[in-house]
This record gives structure tokens, sequence and C-alpha cells, in this order.
């Protein structure tokens, strides 16, 4: 199966900023989600954004999908140095296990 | 606290050894999943497991092998074949029941090192 694109693969911006994050894909999906990593450790689920919805809103965060033009973002605002992560697209079509992009590593500068 | 425990979170292979990471989950998960972490890359795909006693192969299966015997674990044998095993290796659990829109919770990992 191939992998999404994330875009940029790394980004670094002041506190306060906001941070967003791409995600492009190939194959039709039922829905795309958004994780997070710290170093060293396992993701953690961020947003699900379904194929029938445009976009979605968590707390500080804002996904939005384009199906098409096969492609996400996610928006971080106001962005703190404790969201310095990896953030992580995975996609699901049909019944098959997700498919992860290869990531954008964030650093929230103080 | 509900979770996924995986252990151990260091590992190291000598050449020619066959090793097992263990990984178990008490969420009342059906599916669980393998999947491999190279430094600055994203996640492959080894084995998944839908349901007690059955698995498939997932993109990178070769060199791997699992089992699925009962439903809160899902141990991961890294075998002799595998000829490039250095990664981060990350469990996962999901409710499963061809549910389309749920999300995975993961495990911390483990860091497979060869000597």
């Amino acid at each position: 199966s191939q992998q999404g694109e994330e875009d940029p693969q790394a980004l670094s911006i002041q506190e306060g900023e906001n941070a967003t994050m791409n995600c492009s894909y190939k194959t039709s999906i039922n829905n795309l989600q958004w994780y997070r990593q710290n170093s060293g450790r396992g993701l953690v689920h961020l947003i699900l954004i379904r194929s029938n919805e445009r976009e979605k809103h968590s707390g500080r965060l804002r996904v939005t999908l384009d199906t098409s033009k096969k492609s996400s973002s996610l928006l971080i605002t106001a962005s703190r140095a404790a969201d310095t992560a990896s953030y992580f697209c995975a996609r699901r079509s049909g019944n098959t296990p997700l498919v992860f992009g290869k990531g954008t590593r964030l650093s929230v500068i103080a | 606290d509900g979770g996924i425990t995986q252990s151990p979170k260091y590992l190291f292979r000598k050449e020619g050894q066959n090793v097992t990471l263990s990984c178990e989950q008490n969420l009342n998960h059906d599916a669980m999943y393998w999947y491999r972490q190279d430094p600055g890359q994203g996640l492959r795909l080894i084995y998944y497991s839908q349901i007690v006693n059955d698995f498939q192969k997932g993109d990178i299966a070769e060199g791997y092998s699992v089992s699925r015997e009962k439903k809160e674990s899902f141990p991961l044998t890294v075998t002799s074949a595998q000829k490039n095993p250095t990664a981060f290796y990350l469990c996962a659990s999901s409710k499963g029941g061809g549910r389309a829109n749920e999300k995975l919770f993961f495990g911390s990992g483990t860091q497979l090192s060869v000597l």
C-alpha cells in the first residue's frame, strides 16, 4: 500500500504562532485521522474526519478535508512548547488497516 | 488503568537469534496490529489480527511471525530471517468488528537493536 505524503517534513515556529501541516493521499478513503507522537513514545489519536465532512474542530485543532484534491490539513492554533512532537495523518479505505504517512516534525520554540 | 502494554522497552538481538516482543491489552478490543517505525519515517504495517486465532500479513511481514491465541495478547517474533531488524516497534489495538470510523490505541513501543 502507498503511504500518504506529509508536508512539510519539519516545521519550526515560535510559541503562540499557528502551525499548519498538510497530508495528501492517492486512493479514496472512508476517513482520515491525525495522530501525535512524542519522541520515543507511542502514537496518540487526535481527531478523525469522515469522507463526507469538510472541517472539524477539537480545542486548538482544526482539520480540513478536500476529497476532490485528496488532501487534508491540520492546524494547531496558538501553539505551545508542549505541542512539540511528530504529527501523522492516517487514512482508512474500506476495511483495510490504517495507512500512515511519514509525519511532520513540529518544534515549538518558547 | 486500561491500555496497551508493550515489553520490553529496549531489546537487543544477536545475529541468528529470534526475539519476541510482547503486547498485551485490557481494552477488550478485537483487533490488534504491529507496526514498524524507522528513524524519521512513518509506520509500516507488519501483521494484524481482527479476531482471536486469525491474523493477516501487512506490507512488510517477511522475517516476522505472530500468534493470537488470546484476545488480550498479540506477540511478535522477529526471526533470524529479518536481516535489518533495528527499528522501533509499535503495537496497537482497536475495537474491530468492521467499524470503519474507529481509532487506534498504541502502546509505548519497543526499541529493538542488533548487537
